[in-house]
C-alpha cells in the first residue's frame, strides 16, 4: 500500500518561498507513475499545480509555470515542492499524490488514487 | 485548459434517495474523467476512473457514466456516509482540472 506525506512549514511570509516535500513509503518513486502536487483554498476546490516523473520530466499549470518548482530525489524516494514569491491567494491545503496508470487491452487512465492527507499552508506577515 | 463544469454545485437529499451529478468538459475528452469524493478535512478519494470503472474497494451504489463532454456520477441509494463533496477531474491533457464540486447535504 503505498502511503504520502507531506512535510513543511505551515506559515510563510508574503514574497517568500513555500518549500513542501512528500517521502512515499510502501512503493517505489521510480516507478512507471507520475506524482503531483494539488492544492485547496479554504473552502474552495481543487487545483492541479504540477508533475514530475522520477527521470524529472515535469508539467505545470500554467497559471503558476513562473513561480512553481517541482523536484524529485530518488535517493530519498520523495519528491518537492517550492513555489515562490507567495501571496495571500497561496494559502491552501497542499496535497501530494501518486497520479497512478491502469492499462486494459485497449487504452491507458491516469488518476490520482493515492494522496497525502494534506498540510496547511498559511502566507501571512 | 479544458473548463470542467459540476452540476448541480450542491443538493439536498435523503438516505436511501438516487443522486446523480453531473460533469461537462469544455472540449472532447474522450473517457478520460475521473470522479473523487471528499469529507471535510480528508484528502480526496477516487472513486471512478477511466468514467466508468470503479476502483478498488468502492461500494457498488457508485457508478459513472459518458464519453465526450457529458459525464454522470450516481449513486444509486444514497448512504450516510456518502455525505460529501465531489469533483470530477479530466486525465485527457495537462493541465490536469477538477469541476468546482458538488456538496452532497443531508436533508
Amino acid at each position: 500500500q503505498v502511503q504520502l506525506q507531506e512535510s513543511g512549514p505551515g506559515l510563510v511570509k508574503p514574497s517568500g518561498t513555500l518549500s513542501l516535500t512528500c517521502a512515499v513509503s510502501g512503493g517505489s518513486i521510480s516507478s512507471s507513475t507520475w506524482w503531483i502536487w494539488v492544492r485547496q483554498p479554504p473552502g474552495k476546490g481543487l487545483e492541479w499545480i504540477g508533475e514530475i516523473y522520477h527521470s524529472g520530466s515535469t508539467n505545470y499549470n500554467p497559471s503558476l509555470k513562473s513561480r512553481v518548482t517541482i523536484s524529485v530525489d530518488k535517493s530519498k524516494n520523495q519528491f518537492s515542492l517550492k513555489l515562490s514569491s507567495v501571496t495571500a491567494a497561496d494559502t491552501a491545503v497542499y496535497y501530494c499524490a501518486r497520479d497512478g496508470l491502469f492499462c486494459s487491452s485497449t487504452t491507458c487512465h491516469r488518476m490520482f488514487d493515492y494522496w497525502g492527507q494534506g498540510t496547511l499552508v498559511t502566507v501571512s506577515s | 485548459d479544458i473548463q470542467m463544469t459540476q452540476s448541480p454545485s450542491s443538493l439536498s437529499a435523503s438516505v436511501g434517495d438516487r443522486v446523480t451529478i453531473t460533469c461537462r468538459a469544455s472540449q472532447n475528452i474522450s473517457s478520460y474523467l475521473n470522479w473523487y469524493q471528499q469529507k471535510p478535512g480528508k484528502a480526496p478519494k477516487l472513486l471512478i476512473y477511466g468514467a466508468s470503472s470503479l476502483e478498488s474497494g468502492v461500494p457498488s451504489r457508485f457508478s459513472g457514466n459518458g464519453s465526450g463532454t457529458d459525464f454522470t456520477l450516481t449513486i444509486s441509494s444514497l448512504q450516510p456516509e456518502d455525505f460529501a463533496t465531489y469533483y470530477c477531474q479530466q486525465s485527457y491533457s495537462t493541465p490536469r482540472t477538477f469541476g468546482q464540486g458538488t456538496k452532497v447535504e443531508i436533508k
